[in-house]
């Protein structure tokens, strides 16, 4: 079945530092992949996606490619801001006809002043 | 702007008793899920549905039940809340067929069951 691993947090920066959370996934078919976040105190929300490998995901300054060859969809961000605290999920879907998302454990991003 | 809404955002309730969590939508979406939400697990999805009266199982269906009678409205129903059941709820919603689509979510019910 589908799988989705993520890197253990918590994580903890200060502001303007680089931030990466890895991911890698297991799929049977031809995944489309996301990260949604989780600000503190509401839902989950799409921060960016990817269909195809090669694919680059962006959005508010955060990068994920699509690896095929290595199954991954790291995040980037160069510079983080107070503003990007917050629980990041990397998750996978199959290709059409398939509703279902399946999530990576989640990553605790906490950015200091 | 899309919007999934949620009853409550906080809950308590005694062990046995009945629950409901109601989640609405008014994006006209056909595809609505339930998830849980846990530290250290991620959102495990509980049970969807791709139409009216139409339900799937997810991946941690026991204890729980859903309701589609309407297409903007997805009930999740505990039939007798236990003290495993205590979590966050997350309803979410998304258009038409595919894997591609984006999921938009509500803010959560927190649940306690004493």
């Amino acid at each position: 079945g589908n799988s989705v691993t993520q890197m253990e947090g918590p994580v903890t920066l200060s502001e303007e530092a680089f931030l990466t959370i890895n991911c890698t996934y297991t799929a049977t078919g031809y995944p489309s992949l996301f990260w949604y976040v989780q600000y503190p105190g509401e839902g989950l929300q799409l921060l960016l996606k990817a269909t195809k490998a090669d694919d680059k995901g962006s959005n508010k300054g955060f990068e994920a490619t699509y690896r095929k060859e290595t199954t991954s969809f790291h995040l980037e961000k160069g510079s983080v801001q107070v503003s990007d605290s917050a629980v990041y999920f990397c998750a996978l879907s199959d290709e059409v006809g398939d509703y279902k998302l399946s999530f990576g454990a989640g990553t605790t991003v906490t950015v200091r002043a | 702007d899309v919007k999934v809404t949620q009853s409550s955002r906080y809950l308590v309730k005694r062990t046995g008793e009945k629950v409901f969590l109601e989640c609405v939508q008014d994006m006209d979406h056909e595809n609505m899920f339930w998830y849980r939400q846990d530290p250290g697990l991620g959102l495990r999805l509980i049970y969807f549905s791709y139409d009216v009266k139409m339900k799937e199982k997810g991946d941690i269906p026991e204890g729980y039940s859903v309701s589609r009678e309407k297409k903007e409205r997805f009930s999740l129903i505990l039939e007798s809340a236990s003290t495993n059941q205590t979590s966050m709820y997350l309803c979410a919603s998304s258009p038409g067929a595919g894997g591609y689509n984006e999921q938009f979510f509500g803010p959560g019910t927190r649940l306690t069951v004493l």
